[in-house]
């Protein structure tokens, strides 16, 4: 029972925006939205995350819907070192947030 | 801040044989998590520590596996007997939490083969 989908996989060009997609249509009135990615053979890494207001930071902008059910992460400028798997998840807001994650989204990143 | 720390980064073992990955959290974390990713499963929750106690262990897979939190600054993840099917990278993370929407630190992960 997958509380996000995702598209498997994008590709985008090196210097333009990457804009990825979740969908998370069950989400509940307490749960943030959180994204994270992972590069080849590293730990996941936090990028950015909200509950109901767009967020940026230095490293992305994430844009939540009115109605909460989706989300989109951008990366403004996109590099190679860019190239990941993305994971949007969905948390409820309580302590220790035990997230759980699906498949994410492969993003290559090309020259 | 040195992050989380896992030794060891590679281990290749025999069936049988047992495993122990360690894992060093963030200093002033309360929370700490075990995951584990292979191709198959994907990223998949272990187990979780909450002040050193164990909250949900659930995603355990079976009786082989055993964690311990004896303090805030150390945890160990055993495998005993280990089995190929365990083979696998397995991943510490911790936290501090506030209640809030947490963010959570990887570690580099133990990148274990089972022979």
């Amino acid at each position: 029972d997958a509380k996000t989908t995702q598209p498997p996989s994008m590709d985008c060009a090196e210097g333009r925006a990457a804009n990825l997609p979740c969908n998370h249509s069950t989400i509940s009135g307490n749960e943030y939205v959180y994204w994270y990615r992972q590069i080849h053979s590293q730990g996941p890494q936090y990028i950015i995350h909200g509950l109901k207001n767009n967020e940026t930071n230095e490293m992305a902008s994430l844009i939540i819907t009115e109605d909460r059910k989706s989300s989109t992460l951008i990366l403004p400028h996109a590099t190679l070192r860019d190239t990941a798997v993305y994971y949007c998840i969905v948390s409820p807001h309580n302590a220790g947030n035990m997230l759980t994650f699906g498949g994410g989204t492969r993003l290559m990143v090309k020259p | 801040d040195a992050g989380v720390i896992q030794s060891p980064r590679h281990e290749v073992t025999e069936m049988g044989q047992e495993v122990t990955l360690r894992c060093k959290p963030i200093s002033g974390h309360n929370s700490l998590f075990w995951y584990r990713q292979t191709m198959m499963r994907g990223l998949e929750l272990l187990i979780y520590f909450n002040n050193n106690v164990p909250i949900d262990d659930s995603g355990m897979p079976e009786d082989r596996f055993s964690a311990k939190m004896p303090n805030a600054s150390f945890s160990t993840l055993k495998i005993q007997p280990s089995e190929p099917r365990d083979s696998a990278v397995y991943f510490c993370a911790s936290s501090f939490g506030t209640g809030g929407a947490d963010t959570i630190y990887f570690g580099e992960g133990s990148w274990l083969t089972v022979v």
